[in-house]
Formats: C-alpha cells, structure tokens, sequence
C-alpha cells in the first residue's frame, strides 16, 4: 500500500518562476508533515513544515498549503533560484512515534 | 555545534557478508533512526532506537538489527549481505520525541 504520493516526479522551472510540488497521503494518522530538501550527496534536511491545525505556512519563499479534508498538501518555491535545485521530499509523520513516511521524491531544476 | 555525523562514508561489501554502521547523533539529541534510500527512491525507515532500545521498527527482515550505546550513539549491522541491500543508509536525530529529525549525510553500501 502506497501511503504517500508526490508528484510530479520532476519538475524543470525558469529563475524568478514558481515551483510547486504536491504530496498525497492516505493515513489519517498522520499530523506533521514536513517537506525535505536532499542534494546529491548529502542527507536530507528539513525545510518547512506544517501542523493540520492551520491551512498554509510561509517561511521566506517556501510556503506549504495543507488540505485536510482532501489528504494533501503541496510546496511552494517563489522566486525560484538555480540553488533551490535539488530532490524534494514530503514526510508525513504522525505524533504517535518520530517515523517519517518519505514519498519518492521531485526532482526540481530550475534553470538560470 | 558538530550535526549528525556517519561513518564510514563509503564501503564496499561481497554477498553474504556482514557490515556495521555507526552514527553519533546532534548534541542533546537522545533518538535515533536509521532509513535506507535506494538510488532514486525515498528514504525507507529501518528502526528507530531510544533510551538504548528499538522503539519502533520498519519493514525490514531480521538481518537488520541495530544498538543504541548509553551515550546515544548508534550502530546498524545487516547480516548475511544481499546485492539489493545497495543503498544509502541514513541516520536521522532528533531529542525526544520532537518530530523534527535531523539527517547526516549517509553511508553508501555497494554490495558485489
């Protein structure tokens, strides 16, 4: 069973243009989800993350909206930068126990 | 403030064989998880150790077994090595049961 869905599965952007990922889960467990940034050859880190108690977070130039009822959230990268390229993950998590459902990650390029 | 640090970088296995990773996790973090990340995948969680014992474990056979020392290090040992236990192997952080998880930068396994 697929728990959690990202797409697309890569995504090719101008500098200066939105990035948007989308990620849909199946377990109504789960009440953290956050979204990971990897570059090649390093782990992943966290980038920002949201509770279900709100619909949308704003850090900088990423945001995540979250739809509750709909079982999906989504990252947005305004402004676009070439170093924001890099694999994406969602990561939903419940609180229940620090384990991290990964989906299977967007392959961001933004070109300069 | 050293991050998530993982040793070895690098190794290289036969079938068959066996192989130990070692993980020290961020100052005054207490939990540990370990994730394996095949090329072109999400991470998949393997176990996550507290207070030197598995709290929770993913779906991986029982060649995965792990240990967590009283100073919080970690340990991951895979018995008798399969070619698709080529992967990277991550180990993730975090103090308590916070659910922000902090990734080092990965053990990659090829095994021959």
């Amino acid at each position: 069973q697929q728990q959690v869905k990202q797409s697309p599965q890569s995504l090719i952007v101008q500098k200066g243009g939105i990035s948007i990922i989308n990620c849909a889960y199946e377990n109504t467990a789960f009440d953290y989800f956050p979204w990971y940034q990897q570059f090649p050859g390093k782990g992943p880190a966290l980038l920002i993350a949201i509770r279900p108690d709100v619909s949308e977070k704003k850090e900088g130039r990423f945001t995540i909206s979250f739809n509750k009822s709909a079982k999906q959230f989504s990252l947005h990268i305004m402004d676009s930068q070439p170093g924001d390229s890099a694999t994406y993950f969602c990561a939903p998590e419940g609180t229940s126990g620090s384990r991290l459902t990964f989906g299977e990650g967007t392959q961001l390029t933004v070109n300069p | 403030d050293a991050g998530v640090t993982q040793s070895p970088t690098h190794l290289i296995k036969t079938r068959g064989q066996q192989v130990t990773l070692r993980c020290s996790p961020k100052s005054g973090h207490d939990t540990v998880s370990w994730y394996q990340q095949a090329l072109g995948q999400g991470p998949q969680f393997i176990f996550q150790y507290y207070e030197e014992e598995e709290r929770q474990r993913g779906n991986f056979p029982d060649r995965f077994s792990g240990h967590q020392f009283p100073n919080y290090s970690s340990e991951l040992n895979v018995n008798a090595l399969l070619l698709g236990d080529s992967a990277l192997y991550l180990c993730a952080s975090s103090p308590g049961v916070s659910l922000e998880q902090y990734f080092g930068p990965g053990t990659r396994l090829t095994v021959t």
